[in-house]
Formats: C-alpha cells, sequence, structure tokens
C-alpha cells in the first residue's frame, strides 16, 4: 500500500495527558498538511511543512500543539495536556505539487475523556 | 480562498446520475476549482478538478459555467458506494492549504 498511513487509528486519553501522532506520507510527496476535524464539520488545516520546514500554521495550532518532520520523511503530531476540546479527527494529507491533489491518510480519531 | 456555497444534502437514486452544485461567485481568474469526497470513516479523497473548461475522469465529469461563478460535479450512474460528503474547493496560487468548507452530503438510495 502506497498511500498516507497514520498511527494509531484511534487513541483514548484522559484529559492532561499527551498524546502523539505519526504519519507516513507517500514517500515521493514533499509537501505534508495536518487536519482537524470535528462531527459534521469539514477539515480545519492545521500545519503545513515542504520537507523539513513548517512553512505555515493556523491560528488553531495553540501552544500545546506542535509538529514535526525531523527528516522531510513522516511526520507527528503532539498535543499536550489535552483538553476534551481536542477530541476529533485528526486527518494527514501529503502532496508533490505546490497545486497538485491531496492524498489523505484515514485518520486518527482521539477521544478525551 | 473565495467562499464556495453547496447544498447541505442532496438525494439520489441508485443509478442515476447526479448533479451537485457549486456556487463561487467571487472566483477569480487563477482559482482551480477542485472537488473532494469523504466516504464515512475515511479521510477526504480528490474526484477532480478544472480551471475553465469542463473536465472528465473515470469518477466523474465537472461542468464549468462560462462565467465560471458556479460549476457542477456531476456522477454519471450513482452507487451506494458514493454516498459521501461533496466538497467544492476554490484554489488559486496564493494558497498551499485546501480550506474545507461544509460539503454537500449526498445520499443515494436503492
Amino acid at each position: 500500500d502506497t498511500g498516507v498511513s497514520q498511527d494509531p487509528r484511534h487513541k483514548i486519553t484522559k484529559r492532561g495527558q499527551n498524546v502523539t501522532f505519526r504519519c507516513d506520507p507517500i514517500s515521493e510527496h514533499n509537501r505534508l498538511y495536518w487536519y482537524r476535524q470535528t462531527l459534521g464539520q469539514g477539515p480545519e488545516f492545521l500545519t503545513y511543512f515542504q520537507n523539513e520546514a513548517q512553512l505555515e500554521k493556523s491560528r488553531l495550532l495553540s501552544d500545546r500543539f506542535s509538529a514535526e518532520r525531523p527528516k522531510g520523511s513522516f511526520s507527528t503530531l503532539e498535543i499536550q495536556r489535552t483538553e476534551q476540546g481536542d477530541s476529533a479527527m485528526y486527518l494527514c494529507a501529503s502532496s508533490l505539487r505546490e497545486l497538485g491533489g491531496y492524498t489523505f491518510g484515514s485518520g486518527t480519531r482521539l477521544t478525551v475523556v | 480562498d473565495a467562499k464556495t456555497t453547496q447544498p447541505n444534502s442532496m438525494e439520489s437514486n441508485e443509478e442515476e446520475p447526479v448533479h451537485l452544485p457549486c456556487n463561487h461567485s467571487t472566483i477569480s481568474g487563477t482559482d482551480y476549482i477542485h472537488w473532494y469526497r469523504q466516504l464515512p470513516s475515511q479521510g477526504p479523497e480528490y474526484v477532480i478538478h478544472g480551471l475553465t473548461s469542463n473536465v472528465n475522469n473515470r469518477m466523474a465529469s465537472l461542468a464549468i459555467a462560462e462565467d465560471r461563478k458556479s460549476s457542477t460535479l456531476i456522477l454519471h450512474r450513482a452507487t451506494l458506494r458514493d454516498a459521501a460528503v461533496y466538497y467544492c474547493i476554490l484554489r488559486g496560487d496564493a494558497g498551499n492549504m485546501l480550506t474545507f468548507g461544509g460539503g454537500t452530503r449526498l445520499m443515494v438510495k436503492p
């Protein structure tokens, strides 16, 4: 399977705990995006990498959120001190060209209890 | 990115054509019209995109109005597997990310 992989598929955590999600993009894609989606809404942009450089961050990305793409391949999204409002689907996507189509992963569903 | 307007939901019968409308009256000359769909419990999936001319691929057709202020995604024969939320997105050369609206939830009846 050469699609975008996300791990884990589901995560349940207690409020206040830290969580980390991983995304493995399509290998030749140099652009990687993180989105968040709550029930009944369209995905909301969080952040964007070109190779290892984080080029854009949404105002939605509070200081409890951090994303890395250390070698320009896989990426991690960490949420510190989780809150119930962080419960959502976290989607990763990758693309090859600046205006190229995105390939999305199946997402990580986070539930904060 | 310029805003798009789509109906919240539509219904179709299986094996009939479906026309999903999208209004984008503030589109600029360099904005491409992209369509993605999201099946239940999956990430969005690219469907088609175009600039001015109508476009066809194996999944769908995209009909773009002459003034580019509206477009229609056409599924030629709806199947149950086409039940999804369909997003119409404008994408220009100013931004790198896709900006999703609420989309149209398509329900397909057997």
